[in-house]
């Protein structure tokens, strides 16, 4: 298996454009998480689905995020317009629901200028 | 609400020296535990975990980790470090209703050669 599969790796935007940040995960887990890594905060988690269903959204900091899974093995993440404090490290991860281990993508490096 | 704390934010050891990071958690339940290791510019890779029965568990590379439930904590060891080891390690706690996990803010580890 490939692993989970993010992409871009890098994503370079000027404030207020739209970003969209897309993830693969493992064939076969129906969990899907996105986190966001940054110097101040750590890791975070934003929201995750359980068999393509936004189960805890709590922790998208904003209107401006939102996430989509249309199938088990897509799912996106969009911020629209985005903001210079978007800038950091979002990864994708995968498992299923009842391992508790989860498989993180190499992640993608957002910076927001 | 669960927490994690890993009260060294970098620790440097010599190489061949013994390592332990330090892992405390807050959960009222019995807690899923687990320690990832992050490499420069690369994902999560999970190193090992705790879910239940024997509390000193093995896992890849070298590491192992002690559950003490007496004390909340979950430390990683190793007997003998490599170079190759210095990355960040992440300590986290999975919640027993769902698998969505909720990380520590890190260890830097640098090795000396």
């Amino acid at each position: 298996d490939a692993g989970v599969i993010q992409s871009p790796r890098h994503e370079v935007t000027e404030m207020g454009q739209e970003v969209t940040l897309r993830c693969k995960p493992i064939s076969g887990h129906n969990s899907l998480f996105w986190y966001r890594q940054t110097m101040m905060r750590g890791l975070e988690l934003l929201i995750y689905f359980n068999n393509n269903v936004p189960i805890d959204d709590s922790g998208m900091p904003e209107d401006r995020f939102s996430a989509k899974m249309p199938n088990a093995s897509f799912s996106t993440l969009k911020i629209q317009p985005s903001e210079p404090r978007d800038s950091a490290v979002y990864f994708c991860a995968s498992s299923t629901p009842t391992a508790f281990e989860a498989f993180f993508g190499q992640g993608t490096r957002l910076t927001v200028v | 609400a669960q927490s994690v704390t890993q009260p060294d934010i970098h620790i440097t050891v010599s190489e061949g020296a013994s390592l332990e990071l330090r892992c405390n958690y807050s959960y009222g339940a019995t807690p899923y535990l687990f320690w990832y290791v992050q490499s420069p510019g690369q994902g999560l890779q999970l190193l090992l975990k705790y879910f239940s029965g024997d509390t000193l568990v093995q896992g890849i590379k070298g590491f192992e980790a002690e559950f003490k439930r007496s004390q909340s904590s979950f430390n990683l060891r190793k007997p003998s470090v490599h170079w190759s080891d210095a990355a960040e390690y992440f300590c986290a706690v999975a919640t027993g209703g769902g698998n969505k996990l909720t990380f520590g803010t890190g260890t830097q580890l640098k090795v000396e050669l």
